[in-house]
């Protein structure tokens, strides 16, 4: 069965600061990796996916994540934090191609960004 | 295009009541999700639909329906609510290239009260 791990709850980061949302996986064959962000009350928005090709992803919002084969992790990361990119941020892991395929979401990281 | 849409966005069920929770894409996807966000559980799947007229048990389906009578609207059916599911529901939307499920595109959200 795959499955997402999302291993902190809560990450505090000052506003200008490198920040990082860590995320690590488990499935069979290879994988295709999502962050999505969720901003109160408002549902889910993609920004940014992996399939294949460079390990290295850029997506919305100035965000990047790091697919790391070997330690089977995604990672988001941001150069320089802002206050508006506080909010709840998932992974999400599917299985290869072919046909339907779940996907599963770790339970979030809530990340706030000081001023 | 309006993207995912859901109908309401806020109710109050008492124990035994039944309701049908409405979402409409604009964006001609084949696949059709419905998923409940609960507290550090992150989204699970209720059921899915491939295409019109097709759905599928995701992992939490027991004390919902559904039904995908028309490609744009994915109906959830609660026939006799209880409080467990008092939930955020989300519903997404996702289109298939070349046989493959990609980005989802959720909803803003239905927050559920029963009482």
């Amino acid at each position: 069965a795959q499955s997402v791990a999302q291993p902190e709850d809560q990450v505090k980061v000052a506003e200008g600061n490198p920040l990082t949302v860590k995320c690590t996986y488990s499935v069979s064959g290879n994988p295709y990796l999502f962050w999505y962000v969720q901003y109160p009350n408002r549902g889910l928005q993609f920004l940014l996916k992996y399939i294949t090709g460079d390990n290295l992803v850029k997506g919305s919002y100035g965000f990047e994540a790091e697919f790391n084969k070997s330690q089977t992790s995604f990672h988001l990361k941001k150069p320089s934090a802002l206050v508006s990119d506080s909010a709840l941020y998932f992974c999400a892991v599917r299985g290869p191609s072919g046909g339907y395929q779940k996907v599963t979401f770790g339970t979030g990281t809530k990340l706030q960004v000081i001023p | 295009n309006a993207g995912v849409t859901q109908t309401p966005k806020f109710r109050v069920l008492k124990t035994g009541q039944s309701m049908t929770l409405l979402c409409a894409q604009d964006m001609n996807h084949e696949y059709m999700y419905w998923y409940r966000q609960d507290p550090g559980m992150g989204l699970r799947l209720i059921h899915y639909s491939v295409g019109e007229g097709t759905t599928a048990k995701g992992e939490v389906p027991d004390g919902y329906n559904v039904s995908r009578l028309k490609k744009q609207n994915f109906l959830l059916g609660l026939e006799s609510a209880a409080p467990s599911q008092t939930s955020v529901y989300f519903c997404a939307s996702s289109y298939v290239r070349t046989g493959n499920t990609d980005t989802q595109y959720f909803g803003p959200g239905t927050r559920l009260t029963v009482l």
